[in-house]
């Protein structure tokens, strides 16, 4: 079965400071990673994708994120933090073996401080 | 591009009561769709997935039920409504089996 762990309920960044949001994962085949952003009661926006090739995937925004695989880690990065955006970040991961379901984490709230 | 619509925005409505929810797809066809509830601003949930007009997958026993009409129509309904029915409704379809995408969603309070 496949799961996915956001460990930090809430991440708390002031502005123009780099930020990381947590993801691990676990799945038995080869994952494809995602990270999606959720601004209050909006639909998710899809940031970026992680499938096959470079370790260090760029994305929406200016987000970057890193396939880590002997971690089994997938962090999203952004050099420097803007206060738009704070908003809820959802990790997910699908085994493309097992079909077409994602599974999501529970969601890291990212507070950015002027 | 493909574009996702859901309706209504928002609904209250009384315990016991019968709902239906839209989602409506446009710019592309055959598309997996799901449909997922969000409760209390966190974790995603998914009710039901379809990979074609009348086939629908559940995921979780409850009293909803979902449809697919057509192509691009995915119905979410109860008979009944309960309280723990409330929540953020969000619809989501996938092309090429790696991203989903998703609609605005639909808030509804049970009450």
């Amino acid at each position: 079965a496949q799961s996915v762990a956001q460990p930090e309920d809430q991440v708390n960044v002031a502005e123009g400071n780099p930020l990381t949001v947590k993801c691990t994962y676990s799945v038995s085949g080869n994952p494809y990673l995602f990270w999606y952003v959720q601004y209050p009661n909006r639909g998710l926006q899809f940031l970026l994708k992680y499938i096959t090739g470079d370790n260090l995937v760029k994305g929406s925004y200016g987000f970057e994120a890193e396939f880590n695989k002997s971690q089994t880690s997938f962090h999203l990065k952004k050099p420097s933090a803007l206060v738009s955006d704070s908003a809820l970040y959802f990790c997910a991961v699908r085994d493309p073996r097992q079909g077409n379901m994602l599974t999501f984490g529970g969601g890291t709230r990212l507070m950015v401080k002027p | 591009s493909q574009t996702i619509h859901q309706w209504p925005a928002t609904l209250v409505q009384p315990v016991g009561s019968p709902l239906s929810l839209e989602c409506t797809v446009e710019g592309t066809s055959n598309p997996n769709l799901y449909w997922y509830r969000q409760a209390a601003g966190r974790g995603l949930q998914l009710l039901f997935y379809s990979v074609g007009i009348g086939q629908i997958s559940s995921e979780v026993p409850q009293n909803l039920s979902a449809s697919r009409p057509q192509d691009r129509q995915f119905i979410l309904s109860s008979k009944k409504l309960l309280l723990s029915d409330s929540g953020f409704y969000l619809c989501a379809l996938d092309r090429d089996k790696k991203t989903q995408y998703f609609g605005p969603g639909t808030r509804l309070l049970v009450l």
